[in-house]
């Protein structure tokens, strides 16, 4: 399987408790992109990197997430002190951007459904 | 406002119809257009991607755009059952991707 993969694919926590989700982007993908999802709304844009710097933060980012992505390849979604607002399908893309000054098609995961009780 | 504006459905038709999707937006400065599918509980399919304006077609689908309305319309011909899903427009500039909230279709046999 050559396309976006997410693990895992369902997490139930409690709230209080801290979670991490990893995406794996297409290999020769250099940007990655992190949305969040709720029932019957859009994704919401949350961050994303090209290569290894992460270049745009959502205001919905609160200080409790935090995203990485070491060496440009993987990368982990962590959220600290979970809230039942939380509660979201984390969805993972990438794409091939010949630069800063493009864009291009956005490849998704199938996501991660987190469930905060 | 939100910047970029879908009505969220749902959309029944009988199969074999054609279906038309649309959705509109407030920043200038997009200049990227793309239609997702998203089946329930799936993450988002791309169907169709589109740079500034124009028309688009592949097999059953047509995308078009239009810059000067602020308008993007997704286009299914013949239209089957395995099409009821909702559909997502994207569109944004150098950087990340805006969604409407997704209209939910149901084709019927």
């Amino acid at each position: 399987d050559t396309g976006v993969s997410q693990d895992p694919r369902h997490k139930i926590t409690k709230r209080g408790q801290n979670v991490t989700f990893r995406c794996d982007p297409i290999s020769e993908h250099n940007r990655l992109y992190w949305y969040r999802q709720t029932l019957g709304q859009g994704p919401e844009f949350l961050t994303y990197f090209q290569n290894e710097a992460q270049l745009e933060k959502s205001r919905l980012l609160s200080d409790r997430f935090s995203a990485e992505r070491p060496k440009g390849s993987f990368s982990t979604l962590e959220i600290q002190r979970t809230e039942q607002g939380d509660s979201a399908m984390y969805l993972c893309a990438s794409s091939l951007a010949a630069g800063v000054r493009t864009n291009e098609k956005l490849f998704f995961g199938s996501g991660t459904q987190l469930s905060v009780l | 406002q939100k910047e970029v504006e879908q009505d969220p459905g749902p959309l029944s038709v009988p199969e074999g119809a054609i279906v038309s999707l649309n959705c509109t937006y407030s920043n200038s400065a997009f200049q990227y257009f793309m239609w997702y599918r998203q089946y329930s509980r799936k993450g988002p399919e791309l169907l169709m991607y589109t740079y500034s304006s124009g028309n688009k077609e592949d097999g059953r689908f047509t995308a078009q755009v239009d810059k000067s309305s602020k308008y993007i319309s997704l286009f299914i011909r013949d239209s089957q059952p395995s099409d009821s899903a909702t559909y997502l427009c994207a569109m944004g500039g150098f950087q990340k991707l805006v969604f409407g909230t997704g209209t939910r279709l149901l084709v019927s046999p």
